[in-house]
């Protein structure tokens, strides 16, 4: 079973630094993907940034970027340049390629502060 | 496209009244899902339909079932409502699923909220 950890419930970033965004995953797949997803309070979940556990290279996605450390079991979120539109939850995800659902963790609230 | 849309937005029942969630998607997306998500719980897996005609048990599926319509419609039931069901339901679609598909990702609906009382 897959099972996601996101270990800060909260975080707090002033406008224009960087954060990075906690995720460490538990798989028994060789194969499998990474999902971040951020909820906004309007409730929607939108896609952000995808790594397959077999890319060489990091996945960026304009300021979105995720440090993928596959012998560590971590993928966490880079948000550079914090903007005040990125105040959201942020949810980590897993799929195996062995079945179809996403696993997500408990999610993140980021706060950033103008 | 109007992408995933679901139906209702809101919707308050008392225990034991049943009522279905409507979800449809214009993206031509093979499979469907249906998660709720719960405060401090993060999303979970109800059912799903990997392609038209298949539907599979999730992570959380006792109290809930669904009917994959046709490839743009899959709706899910609630028979007998209890407040443990009270929850944001979300619904949605991609492209495929396992195998070489593992890279797309999941659109999503808006969600509906629903209050058992």
């Amino acid at each position: 079973a897959q099972k996601i950890t996101q270990t800060q419930p909260g975080m707090f970033v002033q406008e224009k630094e960087a954060v990075t965004l906690d995720c460490t995953y538990d798989t028994s797949d060789q194969s499998y993907g990474l999902f971040w997803y951020k909820q906004p309070s309007s409730g929607e979940m939108i896609f952000l940034i995808y790594q397959g556990s077999y890319d060489e290279q990091n996945a960026t996605e304009g300021r979105y970027s995720l440090n993928f450390q596959k012998a560590r079991k971590s993928a966490n979120l880079v948000i550079s340049a914090s903007q005040l539109g990125d105040s959201a939850m942020y949810f980590c995800a897993t799929r195996e390629t062995s079945g179809s659902r996403l696993t997500f963790g408990e999610g993140t609230q980021l706060t950033v502060n103008p | 496209n109007a992408g995933v849309t679901q139906t209702p937005k809101f919707q308050v029942l008392k225990t034991g009244q049943s009522m279905t969630l409507q979800c449809a998607q214009d993206m031509n997306h093979n499979s469907m899902y249906w998660y709720r998500q719960d405060p401090g719980m993060g999303l979970r897996l109800i059912y799903y339909s990997a392609s038209e005609g298949t539907t599979d048990k999730g992570e959380v599926p006792n109290g809930y079932n669904v009917s994959r319509l046709n490839k743009r419609e899959f709706s899910l039931r609630l028979e007998s409502a209890a407040p443990s069901q009270t929850s944001v339901y979300f619904c949605a679609s991609s492209v495929t699923t396992s195998g070489t598909g593992i890279h797309y990702e999941q659109y999503f609906g808006p969600g509906t909220r629903l209050t058992v009382t």
